[in-house]
């Protein structure tokens, strides 16, 4: 089946826009989480979204938002892009359950200038 | 809190050779622990994972690990590296709340000389 699918793969944009990432999680996954990964940052958790609600959230400020349609597809927001947004995001998709595998996709390589 | 120390972040070791990586984590009670791969531009395969039972995990592509409880550890192995196991590796412990809330260690790249 299908793995975790993200696009756009690659996007560029300006100081001040907004941006917004698609996640399409494996079939029969209801969680999908977001991480962003930066050089000097690691991976880090953003936020959980399971049957459409956000369950849980990461220690990033408002303007990186989420959410889940019923079909579980994920979309992450970022207004008023900074420099430092500059980040590969890569979403992960588990059955929702702890103990559960969680997959990742390929990532969205988002570079703001 | 929980936390995941990876200690080295650059290993080199010989095609062929042995390999260990090492993981510490901090975590308040029995952890759900894993180890996933991340090749140059690409996302993050799972290699494995340790919920419970049989503290010796095994995995793709040839890796095991090991949990050990005494000494927070989580060890990943392997007895012959070979040259497209250069990637970066992360531990990870899952979080106490929530299914897919992982916390990473910091990485460690590896390099495998021929």
């Amino acid at each position: 089946k299908a793995g975790v699918t993200q696009t756009p793969r690659y996007l560029i944009k300006t100081r001040g826009q907004q941006v917004t990432l698609s996640c399409s999680p494996i079939s029969g996954h209801r969680s999908v989480s977001w991480y962003q990964q930066t050089p000097g940052q690691g991976l880090q958790f953003l936020f959980e979204y399971f049957s459409e609600t956000q369950r849980n959230k990461g220690n990033f400020p408002g303007r990186f938002s989420g959410r889940q349609f019923s079909n579980s597809r994920s979309e992450m927001n970022v207004s008023t892009l900074e420099l430092g947004d500059s980040a590969l995001y890569l979403c992960a998709s588990s059955a929702g359950q702890r103990g559960n595998t969680i997959y990742f996709g390929e990532g969205s390589w988002l570079t703001v200038v | 809190a929980q936390s995941v120390t990876q200690p080295d972040i650059h290993i080199t070791v010989s095609e062929g050779a042995s390999l260990e990586l090492r993981c510490n984590y901090s975590y308040g009670a029995t952890p759900y622990l894993f180890w996933y791969v991340q090749s140059p531009g690409q996302g993050l395969q799972l290699l494995l994972k340790y919920f419970s039972g049989d503290t010796l995990v095994q995995g793709i592509k040839g890796f095991e690990a090991e949990f050990k409880r005494s000494q927070s550890s989580f060890n990943l192995r392997k007895p012959s590296v070979h040259w497209s196991d250069a990637a970066e590796y992360f531990c990870a412990v899952g979080a106490r709340t929530g299914a897919n809330n992982l916390f990473f260690g910091t990485g460690t790249r590896l390099t495998v000389i021929p």
